[in-house]
């Protein structure tokens, strides 16, 4: 069965400083692997996705995550984070859609970023 | 462009009452339909996820059931909450060969 963690329940960063979330998987196969943010009392916004090939990927707003399969990881990184990153971030793992997993995403129980000025 | 609307978007409900949460999806046909539940603390639960017009697939036992009685609308019912079906509700879609799920602005459910 597949399953995420993410070690940090809760990480506070000043503003301006880098930002590392890590997240580690379990999978049998090549994954499929998201990230996503929610803010307080909204739904979940796609930051970026792995698939295939390069395995550092470009997100929205700054982020970018790299694929490190020896490590079973797919840490989301931002070289300066800016008040407006404040929210809950959510790494996630799925199958292919031609399999039969019906694209069910397995998710991590998320990351709480809290930015100081 | 695609849009997904859940409604409502708060809702307090005595305990023993029924309910039903609906989720349209709009720009979009034959879609992957999926609900989670997140509950305080606690990530995003699968409950139901569905592939077509009557076709209901549950991943944990509950209190709650799931229909879809339209291409593109997910409707989460109750006969009788329960205190523990308090949580932020999310419906998501997911292009039938697609890998992404794109998911709606939520419902917060209070149960007293």
């Amino acid at each position: 069965a597949q399953s995420v963690t993410q070690p940090d329940i809760h990480i506070t960063v000043s503003e301006g400083a880098s930002l590392e979330l890590r997240c580690n998987y379990s999978y049998g196969a090549t994954p499929y692997l998201f990230w996503y943010v929610q803010s307080p009392g909204q739904g979940l916004q796609l930051l970026l996705k792995y698939f295939s090939g390069d395995t550092l990927v470009q997100g929205i707003k700054g982020f970018e995550a790299e694929f490190k399969r020896s490590q079973s990881s797919f840490n989301l990184r931002k070289p300066s984070v800016h008040w407006s990153d404040a929210a809950e971030y959510f790494c996630a793992v799925g199958a292919n859609a031609g399999g039969t997993s019906y694209g069910k995403l397995t998710f991590g129980q998320g990351t709480i970023l809290t930015v100081h000025p | 462009s695609q849009t997904i609307h859940q409604w409502p978007a708060t809702l307090v409900q005595p305990v023993g009452s029924p309910l039903s949460l609906e989720c349209t999806v709009e720009g979009t046909s034959n879609p992957n339909l999926y609900w989670y539940r997140q509950a305080a603390g606690r990530g995003l639960q699968l409950l139901f996820y569905s592939v077509g017009i009557g076709q209901i697939s549950s991943e944990v036992p509950q209190n709650l059931s799931a229909s879809r009685p339209q291409d593109r609308q997910f409707i989460l019912s109750s006969k009788k909450l329960l205190l523990s079906d308090s949580g932020f509700y999310l419906c998501a879609w997911r292009r039938r060969l697609g890998e992404t799920q794109y998911f709606g602005p939520g419902t917060r459910l209070l149960v007293l």
